[in-house]
């Protein structure tokens, strides 16, 4: 129940396309879900994060869309730039809770765009 | 400049022998985590401290150890008891246990031969 299922593993995009993220949850205690974006060599650093009361978050040409009832959120890339080339992973963690809220990773997604 | 320190980059060792990863951070931070990170799998958590004197078995924490005597500093160590320690280690921290953000530091490659 605390897995956070994220596919697809690999994502080929050409410059200036949409890169598509998709991640799957079960435990509905989770109540905020971040995106992180790591590049090779590096730690990840927090992208953009949604909680679960909005059905989408833009921050510039990343987008989060929050589907509550299917337990499913994703990660939209607009215009993908060669400099996005990274791994992204999906998170989620009840941040809220009276007890440890550990912060759930999915298995990650390498995302290389084209130029 | 604030953030968190992770020293060595890489780290070499012969199999049988422990090593020490260190992590530092200056952001004022009471919670600090250490994390497993292999090729294609997520972030797998080891160990984890919410204040200082006082930390928590991950999910993995089997053949490694951690002390928290300063809230600055949570240093891993790597045992000979870990069966496949080769891996890239990051330490992250964030301002109180269970809060939303973490922040992760630049990590260590260890390899074990």
């Amino acid at each position: 129940q605390q897995q956070v299922k994220q596919s697809p593993q690999s994502l080929i995009v050409q410059k200036g396309g949409i890169s598509i993220i998709n991640c799957a949850y079960e435990n509905t205690a989770f109540d905020y879900f971040p995106w992180y974006q790591q590049f090779p060599g590096k730690g990840p650093a927090l992208l953009i994060a949604i909680r679960p009361d909005v059905s989408e978050k833009k921050e510039g040409r990343f987008t989060i869309s929050f589907n509550k009832s299917a337990k499913q959120f994703s990660l939209h890339i607009m215009d993908s730039q060669p400099g996005d080339s990274a791994t992204y992973f999906c998170a989620a963690i009840n941040a809220g809770g009276t007890s440890y809220g550990k912060l759930t990773f999915g298995q990650g997604t390498i995302l290389t765009v084209h130029p | 400049d604030g953030g968190i320190t992770q020293s060595p980059k890489y780290l070499f060792r012969k199999e049988g022998q422990n090593v020490t990863l260190s992590c530092e951070q200056n952001l004022n931070h009471d919670a600090m985590y250490w994390y497993r990170q292999d090729p294609g799998q997520g972030l797998r958590l080891i160990y984890y401290s919410q204040i200082v004197n006082d930390f928590q078995k991950g999910d993995i924490a089997e053949g490694y150890s951690v002390s928290r005597e300063k809230k600055e500093s949570f240093p891993l160590t790597v045992t000979s008891a870990q069966k496949n320690p080769t891996a890239f280690y990051l330490c992250a921290s964030s301002p109180r246990q269970g809060a939303d953000e973490q922040y992760f530091g630049p990590g260590t490659r260890l390899t074990v031969t």
